[in-house]
């Protein structure tokens, strides 16, 4: 059964840049694609980026000039870097995994990690 | 970019009670339509894919239809487990979700 666990800081400081990774369990990680979402209260649920393995890499507008999503098939993590984040980034952060290039929607989340920006 | 707007923003029902919740798109997204469910510090779960299709495991209570910009999902027979808040999204262009449905006990 393939899980998702997300990790990282959890509180990060304005300007600096978050880190998030996402552990893949009990599946393989080149097979499919693979999403960051994030969730506040005040923008609802947002896409934040996906990628493949086979090196396709796209992100939200809104958010292209601060954001890198990677693979690293080595060790079965996607990660997740923003940088110059402010206090609109302080949102819970899932890993999720889009099943198939048919449609892009998500069949398996992991729990989320909440991420606060705060000095 | 795509707008999805919900409605109710919140509904009020019983157990056995059958619910709608409609999903309106800002333009056309042909059935490019996924539904989710997410129970309170939980992550968001597939429900249906394409508009009507059921990802598997998912009780055949649930149920959605639509195409173009208007959409629904349809709970028949509420089950306690059931109360949650819904989430429709657009995969026609990037991806965009709507706000939330809350399905509270009345």
């Amino acid at each position: 059964q393939v899980q998702l666990r997300e990790s990282g800081p959890g509180l990060v400081k304005p300007s600096e840049t978050l880190s998030l990774t996402c552990t893949v369990s009990g599946g393989s990680i080149t097979d499919f694609y693979w999403s960051w979402i994030r969730q506040s209260p005040e923008k609802g649920l947002e896409w934040i980026g996906f990628t493949h393995h086979n090196g396709i890499t796209d992100y939200n507008p809104s958010l292209r000039s601060r954001v890198t999503v990677s693979l690293d098939t080595s060790k079965d993590q996607v990660s997740l870097k923003l940088s110059s984040v402010t206090a609109a980034d302080t949102a819970v952060y899932y890993c999720a995994r889009v099943p198939s290039t048919l449609g892009w929607y998500f069949d398996l989340w992991g729990r989320g990690t909440l991420l606060t920006v705060s000095s | 970019d795509i707008q999805m707007t919900q409605s109710p923003s919140t509904l009020s029902a019983s157990v056995g009670d059958t619910v709608t919740i409609t999903c309106r798109a800002s333009q056309s997204i042909s059935s490019w339509l996924a539904w989710y469910q997410q129970m309170p510090g939980k992550a968001p779960k597939l429900l249906i894919y394409k508009a009507s299709t059921l990802e598997s495991g998912v009780p055949s209570r649930f149920s959605g239809s639509g195409s173009g910009t208007e959409f629904t999902l349809t709970i028949s027979s509420l089950q306690p487990d059931d109360f949650a808040t819904y989430y429709c999204q657009q995969y026609n262009s990037w991806g965009t979700f709507g706000q939330g449905t809350k399905v509270e006990i009345k």
